[in-house]
């Protein structure tokens, strides 16, 4: 079992959807980071988060540590929030560890 | 405050020959990590570091070494290159409480 699981793995929406992906660790953990990564592109980090909610424009990441379990939201999604989005945990030696990663394809 | 910075962005490479990616960070950070990412798949850990003189094998060490010399460098060395290397690689350094920070990628055909 992989210690960082996304859910889904792929999705498909139509423009203006509410959108929302899952995580799930098994790992005690010190931070959480919420990565965006376009077709052919760098790794950008949209949140880190170490409790509660965190808010960016139409972007909203909240974390459960009790529950062991992160959501990203993307409110009035648009076809440029097409990427592929990427849990990844920082563990309590310092490791990252990654999930595999959704693939949205948000549809005009 | 530069981050994590990666060189070179993109490199071909003939069968056989060996390259260097460098990858510096100026955050004092003690974690660095190199990963690949093969088209449409996830990331696959190559090594890692914990601190200046120590490295450890990831998933997919074969082919690869490294070195860690100082705190801010973690070049990846790339011996008798092979057409299975062509991919895009990404480092990434970390420290506890302060998150994790990603180099923009090297993408690295083989041919």
């Amino acid at each position: 079992k992989n210690e960082v699981e996304q859910s889904p793995q792929n999705l498909t929406a139509q423009e203006g959807e509410f959108i929302t992906i899952n995580c799930s660790y098994s790992v005690g953990i010190s931070a959480l980071h919420w990565l965006q990564q376009h077709p052919g592109g760098g790794i950008v980090s949209l949140f880190m988060l170490s409790s509660g909610k965190k808010k960016h424009g139409r972007l909203i990441a909240t974390i459960n540590i009790q529950e062991k379990h992160s959501s990203l939201h993307i409110t009035a999604s648009h076809p440029r929030d097409s990427a592929v989005y990427i849990c990844a945990v920082i563990d309590r030696d310092d490791k990252i560890i990654f999930g595999k990663g959704t693939r949205l394809h948000i549809l005009p | 405050n530069a981050g994590v910075t990666q060189t070179p962005k993109f490199r071909i490479l003939k069968i056989g020959q060996s390259m260097t990616l460098q990858c510096t960070q100026d955050m004092n950070h003690n974690y660095m990590y190199w990963y690949r990412q093969d088209p449409g798949m996830g990331l696959k850990l190559i090594y890692y570091s914990v601190g200046a003189g120590i490295t450890d094998k990831g998933e997919v060490p074969n082919g690869y070494n490294v070195s860690r010399s100082t705190t801010e460098d973690f070049p990846l060395r790339l011996e008798l290159a092979a057409p299975s290397q062509t991919s895009v690689y990404f480092c990434a350094s970390s420290t506890g409480g302060h998150g994790a920070f990603f180099g923009q990628g090297t993408r690295l055909t083989v041919v």
